[in-house]
Parts: C-alpha cells; sequence; structure tokens
C-alpha cells in the first residue's frame, strides 16, 4: 500500500495519560499536516512540515500538542495529559511539493478519552 | 482571520436533482481553492481545485465548481446528482505562499434513489 498510512487507528486512554500517534506520507512526498476532526466539523489544521522543518505551529491547540518529523519522513503526534475535549480523529495528510496541495489523506486515529 | 465558510449543513435530494453547495472564503491576496469530498468509510480525496485561469474548473465525476471572486465564492456545482454522490464535501482553500489548507465546517449530501 503506497498511500498514507496511521498508527493506531484507534486509541483509547484515561484521561491525564499520554498518547503518541505515527503518521508515515507516501514516499516522495516531503510536505506532512496534521488535522483534528471532530463529527460534523470540517478538519482542523494542526501544524504542517516541509521535509524535517515544522512551518507552522501556532494552530496547536495547546502546549500538550507537539509534532515532531526527525527524519523528514515519518512524524508523530504527541498528545500529554489528555482530557476528554481532546476525544476526535486526528489525520495526517502529506503533498508532494510545494505549490500542488493536493493533499493525500490517511484514515486517521481515533482518539476517545475516558 | 482566514476561514472558509459553508452555507448548508445538510443537503437531501432526489436522484437527477440538480446540486449547488456553497463556498465562502476570507482570505487576503491571491487564494487557492478546493473541494474535498469524504464518501462513508473512505478518506478525503480531492474533488477538483482552482488555482488560475479558467473561473469554471471541472472535476471528477461530473463535478464543476465556479470562482467568483467579486463574491469571495467557489460554490461546486453538478446537473444530476446521483445516489453514490451521498458524502460528505469540504471546501478548503490556501493562499498561493503555500500555506496549509484551511477547511470549511462540510456539507453533508444525501441522495435519496
Amino acid at each position: 500500500d503506497t498511500g498514507v498510512s496511521q498508527d493506531p487507528r484507534h486509541k483509547i486512554t484515561k484521561r491525564g495519560q499520554n498518547v503518541t500517534f505515527r503518521c508515515d506520507p507516501i514516499s516522495e512526498h516531503n510536505r506532512l499536516y496534521w488535522y483534528r476532526q471532530t463529527l460534523g466539523q470540517g478538519p482542523e489544521f494542526l501544524t504542517y512540515f516541509q521535509n524535517e522543518a515544522q512551518l507552522e505551529k501556532s494552530r496547536l491547540l495547546s502546549d500538550r500538542f507537539s509534532a515532531e518529523r526527525p527524519k523528514g519522513s515519518f512524524s508523530t503526534l504527541e498528545i500529554q495529559r489528555t482530557e476528554q475535549g481532546d476525544s476526535a480523529m486526528y489525520l495526517c495528510a502529506s503533498s508532494p511539493r510545494i505549490g500542488n496541495e493536493k493533499l493525500f489523506f490517511g484514515s486517521g486515529t481515533q482518539l476517545s478519552v475516558l | 482571520a482566514q476561514s472558509v465558510s459553508q452555507h448548508n449543513h445538510h443537503v437531501i435530494l432526489s436522484e437527477a436533482a440538480s446540486l449547488e453547495l456553497g463556498c465562502n472564503y476570507s482570505y487576503g491576496g491571491t487564494v487557492n481553492l478546493f473541494w474535498y469530498v469524504q464518501y462513508p468509510g473512505q478518506h478525503l480525496q480531492l474533488l477538483l481545485k482552482y488555482f488560475s485561469g479558467d473561473p469554471l474548473v471541472k472535476g471528477i465525476k461530473g463535478f464543476e465548481a465556479e470562482f467568483i471572486k467579486s463574491k469571495f465564492s467557489f460554490n461546486l456545482r453538478k446537473p444530476s446528482v446521483q445516489w453514490s454522490d451521498t458524502a460528505e464535501y469540504f471546501c478548503a482553500a490556501n493562499n498561493q505562499a503555500g500555506t496549509a489548507l484551511i477547511f470549511g465546517k462540510g456539507t453533508t449530501l444525501s441522495v435519496s434513489s
């Protein structure tokens, strides 16, 4: 499968725990995006990378959220001290190059915080 | 602030009816516009996009959209919908500096056969 891969598909955690999600983009894509989607809403932009550089992170929802893409390939999104309001679908997308904003989305990680 | 708004939350149509979904954007400068679709149980996928040139763009599956700069709009249209068009439709935009896409809240289209 050469699409965007996200792991895990589902995560159930207790409030206060830390969670980490992984995204593997399409291999030749140098842009990688994280979005969050809740029921009845469109994808909400969180952050994105050009290779290993994080170009925008001001839209991360709080300082409990952080993302990395250490080698310009896969990326991780970590949420510390989870809250019930963090429950959502976390989507990863990649695109080939600057100016070509056809995003290829993964299936997402559904987070449930109890 | 940059934003995208979609007027219709849920649209219900019968097969063969015509479709128009509204989208307005608030962006400074030159803007790129997109429509994405999410079929039940599937990933978001690109339906069509506008960067420049002819303001009437055609996408997959018979969809088209018209960029009207004076109205800050990019409405999606299809002359005759099919049951298989049942999905969520998202309008999105970014500026030509290549910033990240901002999505609208989406419109759920239900087509009855």
